[in-house]
């Protein structure tokens, strides 16, 4: 079954606009990690950001926010007043001890978010 | 700093030819990965090795072996390359074998299997 969920397959906005990418994840586990990567287009992967299962605080990062919510196995990703450089696919991924740990990262099928001048 | 190094950089094949895919890197790291991306299938992880000596099977392991020549090394082999094997192969590396080690990424081998 799948674990990671991002539902929305491409996203299109222009630039300055405020624009949040959905992750859902699906685990039994009480004990996981959240993981969001980004892949511009020059293709390599960078690591934004590592949410714990026990740390619902919202992140906020200059102009990228993650909001955590477990009630709704939810880990959504907000760049506000986007520009031109963000766009990229982004990655929203998962590690579990039914996933194996540290065997690699569940990942979700990526957005492709692009932000149009 | 270099980070995960990854060679060939692009590779084109025949059905049946074999290659070995590189990756080095120099963070000290313990864990290493091969994944691979197609489109509209994210990334899904090939083989592992949790740390020096050790390899096991990720989601997709089938027609590729690995080995972790030492710390920094670990190399993917395409015995006979099939079509279905053309993709982007990516390295990666973590600090601990763990739930929290966040990977760090070599920029992808482009594959592809004529």
């Amino acid at each position: 079954a799948q674990k990671v969920t991002q539902a929305q397959t491409e996203i299109s906005v222009v630039e300055k606009e405020d624009v949040t990418l959905d992750c859902v994840y699906e685990t039994r586990d009480t004990t996981y990690y959240l993981f969001w990567y980004k892949q511009p287009p020059s293709g390599e992967l960078v690591f934004l950001i590592r949410r714990n299962s026990f740390d619902e605080q919202n992140e906020i990062s200059g102009r990228y926010s993650w909001n955590f919510q477990k009630s709704t196995s939810s880990f959504n990703f907000t760049i506000t007043a986007s520009q031109v450089v963000d766009s990229a696919v982004y990655f929203c991924a998962l590690s579990d001890y039914s996933g194996g740990g540290a065997d690699g990262l569940t990942f979700g099928k990526g957005t492709h978010l692009i932000i149009q001048p | 700093n270099a980070g995960v190094t990854q060679t060939p950089k692009f590779q084109v094949l025949k059905t049946g030819q074999s290659m070995t895919l590189q990756c080095a890197q120099d963070m000290n790291h313990n864990s290493m990965y091969w994944y691979r991306q197609d489109p509209g299938m994210g990334l899904r992880l090939i083989y592992y090795s949790a740390s020096e000596g050790t390899t096991d099977k990720g989601e997709v392991p089938n027609g590729y072996n690995v080995s972790r020549l030492n710390k920094r090394e670990f190399s993917l082999r395409l015995e006979s390359a099939a079509p279905s094997q053309t993709s982007v192969y990516f390295c990666a590396s973590s600090t601990l074998w763990g739930l929290d080690s966040p990977l760090h990424f070599g920029n992808g081998t482009r594959l592809t299997v004529t």
